[in-house]
């Protein structure tokens, strides 16, 4: 399997600009996590899926941010709009949970390295 | 609620000798706890799990943790450090919330540096 992609990995944007991240999960991995790493507030979970249905999303800053499953293989987290604050390494990661047991391994995307000018 | 806590932010050690980076926990339930890695630039790595098997779990690179559940420990060590290990470690700590929905919480995350 090639593990969790994620594109671009790298974004340059300017404020005020839409800004989509996306994400494919690994084949049969029915969780998704959408992360934020800042070296003022470290690893932050956005908002997560279960199978295709957002079932967190309290660690959505505000309503600048979106994000969609519409499917199994892909998810997207939007910027609309884009600040400089929101710059930042993004990760995906995904999950394949047992009946009944908590902490499955989470296996982590490169990240998307976001700069908003 | 949960969380975790990492007790250093910087290590610093010698190639070839131990290694030691300490987590600190606290769980409603039975947790399952987690290390991974990050090197520069890239994503992060799963190095270990423990989920209620066997208190002392062995990962990869040769690196091991130890659950405490008296201490609410699991720090994770490694004999002889190598310059590869240079990284940023997390500890992680992923419990089932009242309403069970899953919530993994990070620690703050140490830095290795392994001098020559």
């Amino acid at each position: 399997d090639a593990g969790v992609i994620q594109s671009p990995r790298h974004e340059v944007t300017e404020m005020g600009q839409e800004v989509t991240l996306r994400c494919k999960p690994i084949s049969g991995h029915d969780y998704l996590f959408w992360y934020r790493q800042t070296m003022m507030r470290g690893l932050e979970l956005l908002i997560y899926f279960n199978n295709n249905v957002p079932i967190d999303d309290s660690g959505m800053p505000e309503d600048r941010f979106s994000a969609k499953m519409p499917n199994a293989s892909f998810s997207t987290l939007k910027i609309q709009p884009s600040e400089p604050r929101d710059s930042a390494v993004y990760f995906c990661a995904s999950s394949f949970a047992r009946s009944g047991r908590s902490g499955d391994t989470q296996y982590f995307g490169p990240g998307t390295r976001l700069t908003v000018l | 609620a949960q969380s975790v806590t990492q007790l250093d932010s910087h290590v610093s050690v010698s190639e070839g000798t131990p290694v030691l980076l300490r987590c600190n926990y606290s769980s409603s339930y039975s947790p399952s706890l987690f290390w991974y890695v990050q090197h520069p630039n890239k994503g992060l790595q799963l190095l270990l799990k423990y989920t209620s098997a066997a208190t002392l779990v062995k990962g990869i690179n040769g690196f091991e943790a130890e659950f405490k559940k008296s201490e609410t420990s699991f720090h994770l060590t490694k004999p002889s450090a190598h310059m590869s290990d240079a990284a940023e470690y997390f500890c992680v700590v992923s419990d089932r919330m009242d309403t069970g929905r899953r919530a993994l919480t990070f620690g703050s995350g140490t830095r290795l540096q392994v001098q020559p």
